[in-house]
């Protein structure tokens, strides 16, 4: 296992068109997370899965964005209508279920350049 | 929400051990303590994970004292490689939201 992959590295958008982003966690991890980081802050939590539930939603996350992870394993972020403000690394993280808690295997990110 | 408190930014020797502390007053009984690190345009990485006392790994210690309002990483003989953003982080880890990030603590390994 090569760890948590994301697809693409960098993408470069016009404002106003959609965006979709990949994730492929660790395969035996049951947890699946997205996160948004902007220039010098920390990593913001966005939504959050068990398996192909989707549990958790920052009110960070608009109706612009749509998570999904079809039968538990990968999982896409889209993005619609894009803004000049959703400009930033979207970072994707796996880990599995436990007490206590498991570290989270992050991604390298999708860089997002919205003009 | 337990949100945590470092210091903004640290510069440290080569060879030298670096301690980074964390303020976390308002921590909740089931609470645990993480620390992750985090190079430019990379994701941050799982550093130490702990409840109380102590813990150490082949990578670092983290302390904890017995009211548990603040941590202590600790980095033996950093090396330049070492340059990076260290995150401190509570939670219980039944969900996610309650992970809060915060703005870090900024390492520069100066040789």
């Amino acid at each position: 296992d090569t760890g948590v992959s994301q697809d693409p590295r960098h993408k470069i958008t016009k404002r106003g068109q959609n965006v979709t982003f990949r994730c492929d966690p660790i395969s035996e991890h049951n947890r699946l997370y997205w996160y948004r980081q902007t220039l010098g802050q920390g990593p913001e939590f966005l939504t959050y899965f068990q398996n192909e539930a989707q549990l958790e939603k920052s009110r960070l996350l608009s109706d612009r964005f749509s998570a999904e992870r079809p039968k538990g394993s990968f999982s896409t972020l889209e993005i619609q209508r894009t803004e000049q403000g959703d400009s930033a690394m979207y970072l994707c993280a796996s880990s599995l279920a436990g007490d206590p808690p498991y570290g989270y295997t992050f991604g390298s990110g999708t860089r997002l350049t919205v003009v | 929400l337990a949100k945590t408190t470092q210091p903004i930014s640290m510069d440290s020797y080569e060879g030298q051990e670096v301690n980074i502390t964390c303020s976390h007053n308002n921590i909740a009984t089931n609470d645990y303590i993480t620390w992750y690190q985090q190079f430019p345009s990379q994701g941050p990485r799982f550093i130490i994970q702990g409840y109380k006392t102590k813990v150490t790994n082949e990578v670092a210690s983290l302390f904890i004292p017995a009211d548990r309002k603040s941590s202590t990483l600790s980095l033996p003989r950093v090396s330049l490689s070492d340059t990076a953003v260290y995150y401190c982080l509570v939670g219980d880890g039944t969900g996610a939201n309650n992970l809060f990030f915060g703005t870090g603590t900024r390492l520069t390994v100066i040789p």
